[in-house]
């Protein structure tokens, strides 16, 4: 099955610097990789995805860039805001499967004022 | 519209008492997946159930936990004489039908289960 390694699983960034969270996964067949913002006591929500037929994707300050060969893709948020301070977990979805989410371990994002 | 919806919010069960877990779908759902996120982890799947259904329950364990979802009324995970290792915080999502490709799944609350 898929397995889905993040790091960090912490990250202190100063308010306005970019922060990046990393994540290999093992199933070359898996094809759709969502992220999720989950802030303390509230449910995960999705804030960026990206299917396997692109490189890369953007809104706004959120960016996610995927690798098929290495089989690692990557959050970027820029100019980072205290209101972005929370747990973000990367997920993939098993190429045997269309509805299996597998997620990394989660990465807690400290904005500091 | 409402969203996923999953009561209790929180459950205080001591050991060998049985827990039951609510979830409610997005209208128009009828996909529904559970998920259990234990303290400083990601969530992992458990089952997934289409009404009257379950179509995959690979993730969960073998034995003391089931998961129905009725063709009326909420889907339902139980977990019979629970241990103090079943304290967790329980998802749930749904999605519309998703016909060979991903359908975005949308989470609930959480069901926080304290075993005593």
């Amino acid at each position: 099955g898929e397995n889905v390694e993040q790091h960090p699983s912490t990250l202190s960034v100063q308010e306005g610097d970019s922060a990046v969270i990393k994540c290999t996964y093992s199933d070359s067949a898996s094809n759709y990789f969502p992220w999720y913002k989950q802030e303390l006591g509230k449910r995960p929500q999705l804030i960026i995805d990206i299917r396997s037929n692109v490189g890369e994707k953007k809104d706004q300050r959120i960016a996610v860039t995927l690798n098929k060969t290495a089989k690692h893709f990557s959050l970027h948020i820029t100019e980072t805001q205290p209101e972005d301070s929370a747990v973000y977990f990367c997920a993939g979805v098993s190429g045997g499967s269309n509805y299996k989410l597998t997620f990394g371990k989660g990465t807690l994002l400290t904005v500091n004022p | 519209n409402a969203g996923v919806m999953q009561n209790p919010r929180h459950l205080v069960r001591r050991r060998g008492q049985e827990a039951r877990l609510r979830c409610s779908p997005m209208k128009g759902h009828s996909h529904v997946y559970w998920y259990r996120q234990l303290p400083e982890e990601g969530l992992k799947f458990m089952v997934y159930l289409q009404k009257e259904n379950i179509i995959d329950e690979s993730g969960m364990p073998k034995e003391r936990f089931s998961a129905e979802f009725p063709k009326e009324g909420p889907s339902i995970l139980r977990i019979q004489q629970v241990v103090r290792g079943d304290s967790a915080a329980y998802f749930c999502a749904s999605s519309p039908p998703s016909p060979g490709s991903y359908n975005e799944q949308f989470f609930g609350p959480g069901t926080r289960l304290t075993v005593l």
